[in-house]
């Protein structure tokens, strides 16, 4: 069984902190994305890895980094948090299934408030 | 660019009715067509997915259709129960098949016992 784990599941923080949102998988797998779900506009990328120390940016990148030094573990920055950045961060990892197919699993979520 | 548009947004139906999810994609390049079912404070689940050389695929009471010619796959579900209440997310991937996916917006089924 895929087990793909987030540090919290719920976390407060006040405009400007610096928050770290940790995802891990077991699986080996080459790729981690981090989403963020908001009501009515679905799943938005925010950015995906690779490799190890690679990364590309997804559909909203804007506010967020990320870091991937092991192959196990992506970080999802926030560098100023700010109000806007209130949602629910879902991590992801996936891994190829043969004939150019990639599946994917989704950790629990976190629930980050910005006050 | 890559789009997926998932209809519609929110779904009522009585408990043994059944329900139909239509999603469509813009890359014809796309192979693969998972569904995920997100239960309420839950992570989204794979349910069932279909590749591109196939049609259709059921899994008991939840199926899935493709038609690659109008770029549009469909889940339907049949004599629905309460518990299939949950949001549930269409995906594709994208023309750079890096590992991607693109996902429709979600529709929120209701099933009322």
């Amino acid at each position: 069984d895929v087990k793909v784990t987030q540090s919290s599941r719920y976390l407060v923080k006040r405009t400007g902190e610096k928050v770290f949102l940790e995802c891990v998988q077991d699986m080996d797998h080459e790729n981690m994305f981090w989403y963020r779900q908001d009501p009515g506009l679905g799943l938005r990328l925010i950015y995906f890895s690779y490799d190890v120390k690679m990364k590309e940016k997804g559909d909203i990148p804007e506010g967020y980094s990320v870091s991937r030094e092991k192959k196990e573990r992506f970080s999802l920055i926030l560098e100023s948090a700010s109000t806007n950045q209130t949602s629910m961060y879902l991590c992801a990892s996936g891994g190829r299934m043969g004939q150019g197919i990639f599946e994917q699993f989704f950790g629990p979520g976190t629930r980050l408030t910005v006050l | 660019g890559e789009n997926v548009e998932q209809h519609p947004s929110t779904l009522s139906v009585q408990e043994g009715d059944s329900a139909v999810i239509k999603c469509t994609y813009s890359d014809s390049a796309s192979n693969y067509f998972p569904w995920y079912k997100q239960e309420l404070g839950k992570r989204p689940q794979l349910i069932i997915d279909i590749r591109s050389n196939v049609g259709e695929k059921k899994d008991q009471r939840i199926a899935v259709t493709l038609n690659k010619t109008a770029k549009h796959f469909s889940l339907h579900i049949t004599e629905t129960q309460p518990e299939d209440s949950a949001v549930y997310f269409c995906a594709a991937t994208p023309i750079s098949n890096t590992g991607k996916l693109i996902f429709g917006q979600g529709t929120t089924l209701q099933v009322k016992p």
